[in-house]
């Protein structure tokens, strides 16, 4: 069974301008959790979807959005880049919301120069 | 806002040795308490996990222990090897009914010497 798998790997953006990055899910997992990962703050929730739909929010500005379709691929899109978005993205699948165990890809690092 | 504090950010220990990280939460909503260990270009992946009603968890050489009145966590690694040495974090879940998310630990940056 094949992983989560978040495209692409690497990237590097200039200031100003906008990202999208992607996320397949672990085949029948429905629940997309996105992540930040950087050498100051750790691991920080950004949002959650299930079935097309935003659960929950984590305290990131609006530049941050994303979405999930109906195959439960999800992407998150930054606009207006700033240096300090330079980061590892993590995506992290579960079969359902309310499930404990929730399973990470390798992550999109995001370099903003 | 850091709602779950993690200590030592960093920890040498000799092979064969006992790792230990410790993590305090403040949100006594939290209902799930995960431990999470990442390599280097990895995304973190689950180690043990345990519930506020245990006082402890056992998996093979991890162990969690749980002081819900302290509101702390830890995870020792027994026997530890240098195959150990990686980034751990704790996390804890909060679960509401919009759904819930992990609220993670700063990381603990272990090293195993052979």
């Amino acid at each position: 069974k094949a992983g989560v798998t978040q495209t692409p790997r690497y990237l590097i953006k200039t200031r100003g301008q906008q990202v999208t990055l992607s996320c397949s899910p672990i085949s029948g997992h429905r629940s997309v959790s996105w992540y930040q990962q950087t050498p100051g703050q750790g691991l920080q929730f950004l949002f959650e979807y299930f079935s097309e739909t935003q659960r929950n929010k984590g305290n990131f500005p609006g530049r941050f959005s994303g979405r999930q379709f109906s195959n439960s691929r999800s992407e998150m899109n930054v606009s207006t880049l700033e240096l300090g978005d330079s980061a590892l993205y993590l995506c992290a699948s579960k079969i359902r919301v309310i499930d404990t165990e929730a399973f990470f890809g390798q992550g999109t690092r995001l370099t903003v120069v | 806002q850091q709602q779950v504090k993690q200590s030592p950010q960093s920890l040498i220990v000799q092979k064969g040795g006992i790792s230990i990280i410790n993590c305090a939460y403040e949100n006594t909503a939290f209902d799930y308490f995960p431990w999470y260990q990442q390599f280097p270009g990895k995304g973190p992946a689950l180690l043990i996990a345990i519930r506020p009603d245990v006082s402890e968890k056992k998996e093979g050489r991890f162990t969690i222990s749980f002081n819900k009145s302290a509101k702390q966590f830890s995870l020792h690694i027994m026997d530890s090897q240098p195959g150990d040495s990686a980034t751990y974090f704790c996390a804890a879940r909060s679960n509401n009914n919009a759904g819930n998310m992990l609220t993670f630990g700063g990381g603990t940056r272990l090293m195993v010497k052979p």
